[in-house]
C-alpha cells in the first residue's frame, strides 16, 4: 500500500518555508525522499532510517517518527530552484521494496 | 560513471506489438527496480531485483516480463503492448534495499506511447 503525501500542492513566494508530510499505515525501515523536475527522472534528497532522526541537505531537512509511521519534509528560506514535485518512497519489509506517494507540487514564485 | 541508462528514450507501439526497454547501470548495485508513471501521478513499481537471478513483483506487474542474468542489466518487456501501458517508465538502481543510508539513482526514463 502506498503512503499518502499532503499537501497535493503548495505555492510558495522565495525565501517562505513549507512543510510536506508522508504517512504510511505500515511499519517502516527507512523513508527516503526525491525531488522530480518537469520532464526529468527523480533526484534522490535523503533517506532516514527508523529511530527517528532528522537529517539536513542545504535548506532541507527531514524527520521521521517512528510511532507515527510519518515522515515530514521541512524547506526553509525557499529558493525558485526548490520548485518541482516531491516524492516520498517507503519501505516496509526486508525485501527492501520501495513504494511512492503521489508527490506533492512544489511551485516558488519570486 | 554513466549512472543508471535506459534506452530507448522514446517509443510508440501498436496495439498488440512486443518490445523490450533496456535498462543498464554501471555502479555494481545490487539492487533494481522498473517503475512507471502516469502523467501527474507518482511512481508505481512494476518489477524489483534484489541481485542477479533474482527477481519478483511489484504493485501492478501485469503485463510485464523482466529478468536479471548479470548485475548490471535489467531488461523489462512487454509482452503485448495495450493503451493503458502509455506512460513514462523509469528504471532504478541502489547499492542496497534501502535499509542503509543508499537511496535510488534513477535513469532518465523511457516515454512510451501505445496506439
Amino acid at each position: 500500500q502506498q503512503p499518502v503525501q499532503s499537501p497535493q500542492a503548495v505555492i510558495l513566494r522565495e525565501g517562505e518555508d513549507a512543510v510536506i508530510n508522508c504517512s504510511s499505515s505500515k511499519a517502516l525501515y527507512s523513508v527516503h525522499w526525491y525531488r522530480q523536475k518537469h520532464g526529468e527522472a527523480p533526484v534522490f534528497l535523503m533517506i532516514l532510517l527508523k529511530g527517528g532522526e532528522q537529517k539536513g541537505h542545504e535548506k532541507i531537512s527531514a524527520s521521521f517518527n517512528e510511532k507515527k509511521q510519518q515522515s515530514s519534509l521541512y524547506l526553509t528560506a525557499s529558493q525558485l530552484s526548490y520548485s518541482g514535485t516531491y516524492f516520498c518512497g517507503t519501505v516496509s519489509n526486508n525485501a527492501g521494496k520501495s513504494t511512492f506517494g503521489d508527490g506533492t507540487t512544489l511551485t516558488v514564485k519570486p | 560513471n554513466a549512472g543508471v541508462t535506459q534506452t530507448p528514450k522514446f517509443q510508440v507501439l501498436k496495439t498488440g506489438q512486443s518490445m523490450t526497454l533496456q535498462c543498464a547501470q554501471d555502479m555494481n548495485h545490487e539492487y533494481m527496480s522498473w517503475y512507471r508513471q502516469d502523467p501527474g501521478m507518482g511512481l508505481r513499481l512494476i518489477h524489483y531485483s534484489v541481485g542477479a537471478g533474482i527477481t519478483d513483483q511489484g504493485e501492478v506487474p501485469n503485463g510485464y516480463n523482466v529478468s536479471r542474468s548479470t548485475t548490471e542489466d535489467f531488461p523489462l518487456r512487454l509482452l503485448s503492448a495495450a493503451p493503458s501501458q502509455t506512460s513514462v517508465y523509469f528504471c532504478a538502481s541502489s547499492s542496497n534495499n534501502l535499509l542503509a543510508n543508499y537511496g535510488y539513482t534513477f535513469g532518465s526514463g523511457t516515454r512510451l506511447t501505445v496506439v
